[in-house]
């Protein structure tokens, strides 16, 4: 168990429609990390909150949004499902924001969104 | 062409087996590699951190990492059915570049007894 929770663990839905993922960081942790499994693309960067402020931005689509909480938690929001969106996505978290060398990413169980 | 790029197998090898699996990369800003275990239907777990080329070694693992090629390696020795998974190359860049973590397609490793 790394200590780092996700909810819900599946999620099905119809194209069009819009889910939040949530993620709790550990304890102590700082920065959080969204991801995106695909069979196709693999594990891809989505985006980086840093104690409530976004850092970093990967491929992450314009109906995708993120933002940290002052609780530390985040939220990932998907809007517009497409059936393409379907994927595993995971939430990592940090202690600090990258910028040491030996900070490092643990993973949350991450949640399947199915997309009909 | 990716960034990382890594042979997703699978490969297949017998109980006690020492098992090699490799990735390359392109991007010479890469500065910190790691390797990840992902047990089906789990989140990627982290097994071995490296800075710069170089060996490292922690149990039956070893992680290798030559820049002037680009190539990252890790070795199972005496292999078990319990490392049956897919392990994942990660790199990361310093400075501005935080947190992203860059991975590559993922190896599916099957040990069998």
């Amino acid at each position: 168990d790394s200590g780092v929770t996700q909810t819900p663990k599946h999620l099905i839905t119809a194209t069009g429609q819009r889910v939040t993922l949530r993620c709790s960081p550990r304890s102590g942790d700082l920065s959080v990390y969204w991801y995106q499994q695909s069979l196709d693309q693999g594990l891809q960067f989505l985006i980086h909150y840093y104690n409530g402020e976004e850092r970093a931005k990967g491929n992450i689509l314009e109906r995708f949004s993120a933002q940290q909480f002052p609780d530390l938690h985040s939220e990932l929001n998907l809007s517009s499902l497409e059936l393409g969106d379907s994927a595993l996505y995971f939430c990592a978290s940090s202690v600090e924001g990258g910028g040491i060398s030996t900070d490092t990413q643990y993973f949350g169980p991450g949640t399947r969104l199915t997309v009909l | 062409q990716k960034e990382v790029e890594q042979d997703p197998g699978p490969l297949s090898v017998p109980e006690g087996a020492i098992v090699s699996l490799n990735c390359t990369y392109s991007n010479s800003a890469f500065q910190y590699f790691m390797w990840y275990r992902q047990y089906s239907r789990k989140g990627p777990e982290l097994l071995m951190y490296t800075y710069s080329s170089g060996n490292k070694e922690d149990g039956r693992f070893t992680a290798q990492v030559d820049k002037s090629s680009k190539y990252i390696s890790l070795f199972i020795r005496d292999s078990q059915p319990s490392d049956s998974a897919t392990y994942l190359c990660a790199t990361r860049a310093g400075g501005t570049s935080y947190g992203k973590l860059t991975f590559g397609q993922g190896t599916i490793l099957t040990v069998h007894p």
